[in-house]
């Protein structure tokens, strides 16, 4: 069973500040993927990465896949209210496999 | 341009009756996977289809959960002789084509099922 591990599962942090989300699994994954779920809505996509020690950029907000594909992590610079949201992790063993999905960290970026 | 579809948004049926879910892919997706979220729970895999073919229902209960993507028409997941725990929010997800080692997977909005 793969399980992916988000932390923290919690943060709440002024306008302005930087932040880091992490995902770690004992598993290792061929891609993973980083969603945003707003309430009442279902996620959407931001970024997958598929390489070992990949890093992209998304305007703010950088993701990095661990060179051994178990890990990975979501950095956020000068975080404004408008990133308020969950962010999930998600790994795929296999092309056209089920994703494994981390519990999610909840992010409130306070004005 | 439209998105993965899901209908209908909320349903609310009584314990005992039937619950059917619909999703449409997006344009050209012809991979379509449902997963359930639990109240305060993460997202969980339950089936993985294509055309006319259940690839992977390993996270689907054995019981009275059975899901279909017909050649013409939505993907459907049908729930008989709804129970409390089934309440939860199912979201549909879709894929163009399975490349080595890429799944990117585009969510529905998801249906919100309450079981009274």
């Amino acid at each position: 069973t793969q399980l992916l591990e988000q932390s923290p599962q919690f943060l709440s942090i002024q306008e302005g500040e930087n932040l880091t989300v992490y995902c770690n699994s004992s598993s290792v994954f061929s891609s993973l993927q980083w969603y945003r779920q707003e309430p009442g809505e279902g996620p959407v996509l931001l970024v997958t990465v598929v390489t070992g020690g990949e890093v992209k950029k998304l305007k703010r907000l950088t993701f990095q896949f661990g060179d051994a594909r178990k890990d990975s992590s979501l950095h956020i610079t000068a975080a404004q209210t408008g990133d308020t949201g969950l962010y999930l992790c998600a790994g795929a063993v296999n092309a056209g496999n089920m994703l494994t999905f981390g519990g999610g960290t909840r992010l409130m970026v306070k004005p | 341009n439209a998105g993965v579809m899901q209908n209908p948004r909320h349903l609310v049926r009584r314990r005992g009756q039937e619950a059917r879910l619909r999703c449409s892919p997006m344009k050209g997706h012809s991979h379509v996977y449902w997963y359930r979220q639990l109240p305060e729970e993460g997202l969980k895999f339950m089936v993985y289809l294509q055309k006319e073919n259940i690839i992977d229902e390993s996270g689907m209960p054995k019981e009275r959960f059975s899901a279909e993507f017909p050649k013409e028409g939505p993907s459907i997941l049908r729930i008989q002789q709804v129970v409390r725990g089934d309440s939860a929010a199912y979201f549909c997800a879709s894929s163009l084509t399975v490349t080595t080692g890429i799944n990117e997977q585009y969510f529905g909005p998801g249906t919100r099922l309450t079981v009274t």
